[in-house]
């Protein structure tokens, strides 16, 4: 089974500065998608990047991008210019390629708790 | 990218009561699923509900006390049968919409005294 793991429970930052939160996974699988979501007190769940593992390349997404590290099993996500409305709850997840029955699933992190401080 | 609406988007019930939950998309979509978060959570799934057939439920969950209907393309509910305080979560909806992308509801946030 999968799993994934963010150690960092809580993080913050200086507003317009740069924060990078940290995820690593575990699977056996060779191709795989991963994303990254933004919950704010709203409690809606925002898609904000998501990464093919097939994909050598980084994705980016405007001030949020990936360094993702397949053979380390990595995936940390970069905010640039953080700005007040970054801070949030990120979960890290992880999603199985394979059509077969049962693998469609998210398996979440336990999230990183974001604040910009002014 | 897919629209997700739920209700309640909120609601305070009493022990022993239940409470149905309603997901509506604004396509067709084959697969959605059920997540519930616990305070302070992370997601944990509840079922995956495709239509025309059965729910499909991760462990520790039965369709007892969580049923699922899905009766079109667009639209789910789940039920939390005779609830008790350690059902106090957010329950949300969620989409597979195209390959590698899916979007959550909204979500209800569910209190039981």
């Amino acid at each position: 089974a999968q799993t994934v793991t963010q150690s960092q429970p809580e993080m913050s930052v200086q507003e317009a500065e740069t924060v990078t939160l940290s995820c690593t996974y575990d699977t056996s699988e060779s191709d795989y998608y991963l994303f990254w979501y933004k919950q704010p007190p709203s409690r809606q769940m925002i898609l904000v990047i998501r990464q093919e593992a097939y994909k050598q390349q980084n994705a980016t997404e405007n001030r949020f991008s990936v360094n993702f590290q397949k053979a380390a099993k990595s995936f940390s996500l970069k905010i640039s210019d953080s700005q007040l409305g970054d801070a949030a709850m990120y979960f890290c997840a992880y999603r199985s390629v394979l059509s077969n029955f049962g693998n469609e699933k998210l398996t979440f992190g336990t999230g990183t708790r974001l604040t910009i401080i002014p | 990218s897919a629209v997700i609406s739920q209700k309640p988007s909120r609601d305070i019930c009493q022990r022993g009561t239940s409470l149905t939950i309603q997901c509506q998309v604004d396509s067709q979509v084959t697969m959605m699923f059920w997540y519930r978060q616990q305070p302070g959570q992370s997601l944990t799934l509840i079922a995956t509900a495709n239509q025309g057939s059965e729910a499909t439920y991760e462990s520790g969950f039965v369709i007892d006390k969580f049923p699922i209907s899905r009766p079109n393309l667009t639209f789910s509910t789940l039920t939390v049968s005779n609830m008790s305080p350690e059902d106090s979560s957010i329950y949300l909806c969620s989409v597979y919409y195209s390959p590698g992308e899916q979007f959550f509801g909204p979500g209800t946030r569910l209190t039981v005294l």
